[in-house]
């Protein structure tokens, strides 16, 4: 398996612009995980998905970011408009089985974002 | 909601010293404790984990214990070696999640 695929690696955007950010979990997981990390605040979680189904979206920072997950291969992660302070490093994570959180999470390579 | 405090921040030792992180968290009922290791521009990755019906857990040079009592966990990384600078993290459980410490950045010199 090629673990878990994000795509694009590297996104340099200017504020107020949309952002996609693209996630491909590994195959079998039925966990699916956003991270956002920053120097300033760590690593945070953003929102997850059970089965395809949002389970926590309570560590979305506001309204400008939405996700998606409409099967189980493929999640988006959207901010529009985009800010400065969005600039981060997002990592999606996939893991499986009952206790998904509480199983190992396997992280994708993020996507470091920078808003200019 | 869940808080976990991670100390130190920074930890410099040198080749063949052992090292130990520290977490402290808040929720009783927090039950899965994992540590995972993240390489300069790399991904977070789990390294060792260990959940509440045990106190203590080995993985050849990696160990990490529990007081549940005390709400406290550690991870010990013995004979260290040049590659085992990194940042680690710790994290625990809270509202069916989890909750990651702020990361110790331990550098190992040769």
């Amino acid at each position: 398996d090629a673990g878990v695929i994000q795509s694009p690696r590297h996104e340099v955007t200017e504020m107020g612009q949309e952002v996609t950010l693209r996630c491909k979990p590994i195959s079998g997981h039925d966990y699916l995980f956003w991270y956002r990390q920053t120097m300033m605040r760590g690593l945070e979680l953003l929102i997850y998905f059970n089965n395809n189904v949002p389970i926590d979206d309570s560590g979305m920072p506001e309204d400008r970011f939405s996700a998606k997950m409409p099967n189980a291969s493929f999640s988006t992660l959207k901010i529009q408009p985009s800010e400065p302070r969005d600039s981060a490093v997002y990592f999606c994570a996939s893991s499986l089985g009952e206790g998904g959180p509480y199983n190992e999470q396997f992280f994708g390579p993020g996507t470091r974002l920078t808003v200019l | 909601g869940e808080n976990v405090e991670q100390h130190p921040s920074t930890l410099s030792v040198q080749e063949g010293d052992s090292a130990v992180i520290k977490c402290t968290y808040s929720d009783s009922a927090s039950n899965y404790f994992p540590w995972y290791k993240q390489e300069l521009g790399k991904r977070p990755q789990l390294i060792i984990d260990i959940r509440s019906n045990v106190g203590e857990k080995k993985d050849q040079r990696i160990a990490v214990t529990l007081n549940k009592t005390a709400k406290h966990f550690s991870l010990h990384i013995t004979e260290t070696q040049p590659e085992d600078s990194a940042v680690y993290f710790c994290a625990t459980t809270g509202f069916q999640k989890l909750v990651f410490g702020t990361g110790t950045r331990l550098l190992v010199s040769p």
